[in-house]
């Protein structure tokens, strides 16, 4: 039982780039998430969903584009990758008005 | 606006030296406060849940306690493996999805 398998693991893009993270949940969960985690700052809300073709923005969205063509698996895009988007992305998923569980994360930096 | 305060940001502990870190919060109506282990490299891993004062949850040495303002992580008698950076959030009512909102954790370090 792999739980939430994030993809890649790391990755250096320069500014400009565009690339799509992976994260795919073998747990049937119905909501996803995406956050990130800088330093001092604490995990962020960037986009979530709350079922298979729906998405919504969660506290710092811009810049990111996210989908959930399947119901195991959602994606996050850079379409123009900056440097402040550097950061270690989060993918977690959840029943409804359970815990979140959380892959171990893609580290990602933009040069 | 909702918030979480996480209180120290780091602590070094012999072991067996007990502790308690702190997160308060405030929130339009709290749903549920979590508490989450985070090891380098790692994850956030779910350690409890806790909905309402008074509530109190245990995980061997691990005792989570929750007040209408704070809730409190008691660690007793740490151990070296219980280093990790612990993660409290929380969930307001006026959300209508599973929002969660993060403090910024508490470095925990226990030497022998």
């Amino acid at each position: 039982n792999a739980g939430v398998t994030q993809t890649p693991k790391f990755r250096v893009l320069k500014t400009g780039q565009s690339m799509t993270l992976l994260c795919a949940q073998d747990m049937n969960h119905e909501y996803m998430y995406w956050y990130r985690q800088d330093p001092g700052m604490g995990l962020r809300l960037i986009h979530y969903s709350v079922g298979e073709g729906t998405t919504a923005k969660g506290e710092v969205p811009d810049g990111y584009n996210v989908s959930r063509l399947k119901k195991q698996n959602f994606l996050l895009g850079l379409e123009s990758a900056a440097p402040s988007q550097t950061s270690v992305y989060f993918c977690a998923s959840s029943y409804r008005g359970q815990p979140q569980h959380f892959g171990d994360g893609t580290r990602l930096s933009i040069l | 606006e909702d918030q979480v305060t996480q209180s120290p940001e780091a602590l070094r502990l012999q072991e067996g030296e007990s502790s308690s870190l702190n997160c308060s919060y405030t929130v339009s109506g709290l749903r549920g406060l979590f508490w989450y282990r985070q090891d380098p490299g790692k994850g956030p891993e779910f350690l409890f849940t806790l909905y309402s004062a008074g509530e109190e949850k245990e995980k061997e040495r691990l005792k989570a306690t929750l007040t209408k303002k704070e809730s409190f992580l008691h660690i007793t008698a740490p151990k070296p493996e219980d280093s990790a950076t612990y993660l409290c959030a929380v969930q307001a009512a006026t959300y209508n999805t599973d929002k969660l909102i993060f403090g910024t954790g508490t470095r925990l370090q226990v030497f022998p």
